[in-house]
């Protein structure tokens, strides 16, 4: 059973527009999520994170939205480069963390900007 | 530099014959873990280890085998693969699974390796 799911396997956007990733999740003992980002040929890269007492947490042009009632998240990049070109991951923890820190991820969605 | 590397990057094998997957981290961190990725899976946890001789499993940890007997190296072990574990292997770590309240959960990953069993 995926308890982290990212239904939009790609999405494409136009450089300078906004990137809207999405992420729904099942567990509602999950109290602090990450998006990672990754080149081909590469491992993942940390992005961002927001922990579940928060609803909004920005870095530079990228912000995270969670909706716990929803059991939602999203990232927005804004605005996207075509250097965002990547598979962005959603992953999901529960308290206590010393379950072994276990993140449990997305599928992913593979996001590409366009000039 | 600080950076999380695996060995080899690329490996082909047959069914059967055991295998290692080197993975060391000189960020001196305590947490480590494998996963692999595969299409429409995402990354899922295959083994983690908390600190040196303590080793757990994740999610898919069947026909996989670990160790940490040093902090700094956490090896892959397939004894006996089989082709359903043709995937793309990632390790990571991170300083502290407990400091729950200052660390960022940020793992750090390797570069990959992909293994393709005949």
């Amino acid at each position: 059973d995926q308890q982290v799911k990212q239904n939009s396997p790609s999405l494409s956007v136009q450089e300078g527009r906004i990137s809207i990733l999405n992420c729904d999740y099942t567990n509602s003992m999950f109290d602090y999520f990450l998006w990672y980002k990754k080149y081909p040929a590469e491992g993942p890269t940390f992005l961002i994170s927001i922990s579940s007492i928060k609803d909004k947490n920005e870095d530079g042009r990228f912000t995270v939205f969670l909706n716990k009632s929803a059991k939602h998240l999203s990232l927005h990049i804004v605005p996207s480069q075509p250097g965002d070109s990547a598979v962005y991951f959603c992953a999901a923890s529960a308290f206590p963390y010393n379950q072994g820190g276990k993140l449990i991820f997305g599928q992913g969605t593979e996001l590409s900007v366009k000039p | 530099e600080a950076q999380v590397t695996q060995n080899p990057r690329y490996l082909i094998t047959v069914t059967g014959k055991k295998l290692t997957v080197t993975c060391s981290q000189n960020m001196n961190h305590e947490y480590m873990s494998w996963y692999r990725q595969d299409p429409g899976l995402g990354l899922r946890q295959i083994y983690y280890s908390m600190n040196v001789e303590v080793t757990d499993k994740g999610d898919v940890p069947e026909g996989y085998k670990v160790s940490r007997k040093e902090k700094r190296n956490f090896p892959l072990i397939l004894e006996s693969p089989s082709p359903n574990q043709t995937s793309l292997y990632f390790c990571a770590s991170s300083l502290s699974a407990d400091v729950r309240g200052v660390s960022t959960d940020t793992q750090y990953f390797g570069p990959g390796t992909r293994l393709t069993v005949l």
